[in-house]
């Protein structure tokens, strides 16, 4: 069935550093992706999507590109800040359903 | 986009009991989802919860395990019964919502966080 495999974490940077969080996935069809954002006691929040190949997803300066030919949605940032200190889910969407990586806990340190 | 509240928002509970976990959402919706997220690890779907019909459970959840409730198209609950510490897990209700686009965006509450001792 359809998966998503995202790096492992944690993940430290110090402030102002690049961030890239690798994202795969596998699916017979073809889905939309999505970067979903926890932050410490919060619920699930959506940070970006893009729905066919190609696209690039934006919000609050993360970036991620559907890659069909690789596969891949990997998320990135230019410099990071303390307050984007969360755990970051790759996720796709399969019909109604919503398939999710392990997700990956990003610490930024000041 | 819609705002979930669940309640309760954390519990402690003892083995063998079984809690009740409420879902309210701020507009009528026609999709409502439960996932549990087990310490470390990824959501996963538990069932969907349909209004006016049962429940449509996934691989490895059943009905007698994980009663849900759909009486109307803003609230829902799920139970989590007969608990052992195997089920201490935050337990999402998530929403979905038309993005007017080819698909359409889930929304998720907060979570009610479940210790089982």
């Amino acid at each position: 069935g359809d998966s998503v495999t995202q790096m492992e974490g944690p993940v430290t940077l110090s402030e102002e550093a690049f961030l890239t969080i690798n994202c795969t996935y596998t699916a017979t069809g073809y889905p939309s992706l999505f970067w979903y954002v926890q932050y410490p006691g919060e619920g699930l929040q959506l940070l970006l999507k893009a729905t066919k190949a190609d696209d690039k997803g934006s919000n609050k300066g993360f970036e991620a590109t559907y890659r069909k030919e690789t596969t891949s949605f990997h998320l990135e940032k230019g410099s990071v800040q303390v307050s984007d200190s969360a755990v970051y889910f790759c996720a796709l969407s399969e019909g109604d359903k919503i398939i999710f990586g392990k997700g990956t806990r990003l610490h930024i340190l000041p | 986009s819609a705002v979930i509240s669940q309640k309760p928002s954390r519990d402690i509970c003892q083995r063998g009991t079984s809690l009740t976990i409420q879902c309210q959402v701020d507009s009528q919706v026609t999709m409502m989802f439960w996932y549990r997220q087990q310490p470390g690890q990824s959501l996963t779907l538990i069932a969907t919860a349909n209004q006016g019909s049962e429940a449509t459970y996934e691989s490895g959840f059943v009905i007698d395990k994980f009663p849900i409730s759909r009486p109307n198209l803003t609230f829902s609950t799920l139970t989590v019964s007969n608990m052992s510490p195997e089920d201490s897990s935050i337990y999402l209700c998530s929403v979905e919502v038309g993005g007017g686009e080819s698909y359409n965006e889930q929304f998720f509450g907060p979570g009610t966080r479940l210790t089982v001792l």
